[in-house]
């Protein structure tokens, strides 16, 4: 059975910090896939980022980053110099069967102030 | 924005009563979902769907059931609320199995 784990319940950064926030999955699958979507206080739920298990290669974009690591089942997300908008509860995602169900970590609150 | 629409986006209600949420896409996708969203647990899939009539039980499926009569709806329907079903409610909509799911805004529905 798939399970993530987001084992960071909140983090509270001042503004410019940096943040990472990890994620932990577990499957026996060799394919599959990962998410992280974005939650601000408005509540709706925003897709930031999706990886196959093919494809460890890192990803920058703007400033967040994300490491993608099958040796250590992370897949952590880094903020660099946060800003108040980036205040949300972030959550990872992953799917591993043919029906695109989603399992969620419990999701990670980060509080950037300013 | 993917267009879909859930409605209600609140609803307060009794125990005991019946609950149908509707979700309305405009995209035409075979892949909608049911999730719902407590403190401490992300989002747990309720239910899904991967064609008109073609629906399936997700992990927290006990309590509720749902329809696929057009590709375009997909509804949940709490037969008998119960106080432990307060929550709010996602529908989510994907183009194949594996691509990002598009949400709604949500339904906080609260059974007292």
């Amino acid at each position: 059975a798939q399970k993530v784990t987001q084992a960071q319940t909140e983090i509270s950064v001042v503004e410019k910090e940096d943040v990472t926030l990890d994620c932990v999955y577990e499957t026996r699958d060799t394919t599959y896939y990962l998410f992280w979507y974005k939650q601000p206080p408005s509540g709706e739920l925003v897709f930031l980022i999706r990886r196959n298990s093919f494809d460890e290669q890192n990803e920058i974009s703007g400033r967040y980053s994300w490491n993608f690591q099958k040796s250590t089942s992370s897949f952590n997300f880094t903020i660099t110099a946060s800003q108040v908008v980036d205040s949300a509860v972030y959550f990872c995602a992953s799917l591993t069967d043919s029906w695109g169900k989603l399992q969620f970590g419990a999701g990670t609150q980060v509080v950037v102030t300013p | 924005d993917a267009g879909i629409t859930q409605s209600p986006r609140h609803k307060v209600t009794e125990t005991g009563t019946p609950v149908t949420l509707r979700c309305h896409q405009t995209e035409n996708h075979r892949y909608m979902y049911w999730y719902r969203q407590d403190p401490g647990h992300g989002l747990r899939l309720i239910h899904y769907s991967y064609g008109v009539k073609d629906t399936d039980k997700g992990e927290v499926s006990d309590g509720y059931s749902v329809s696929r009569s057009k590709t375009e709806d997909f509804l949940l329907t709490l037969e008998s609320a119960t106080s432990s079903q307060t929550s709010v409610y996602f529908c989510a909509i994907a183009g194949a199995d594996n691509q990002p799911q598009h949400f709604g805004d949500g339904t906080r529905l609260s059974i007292l």
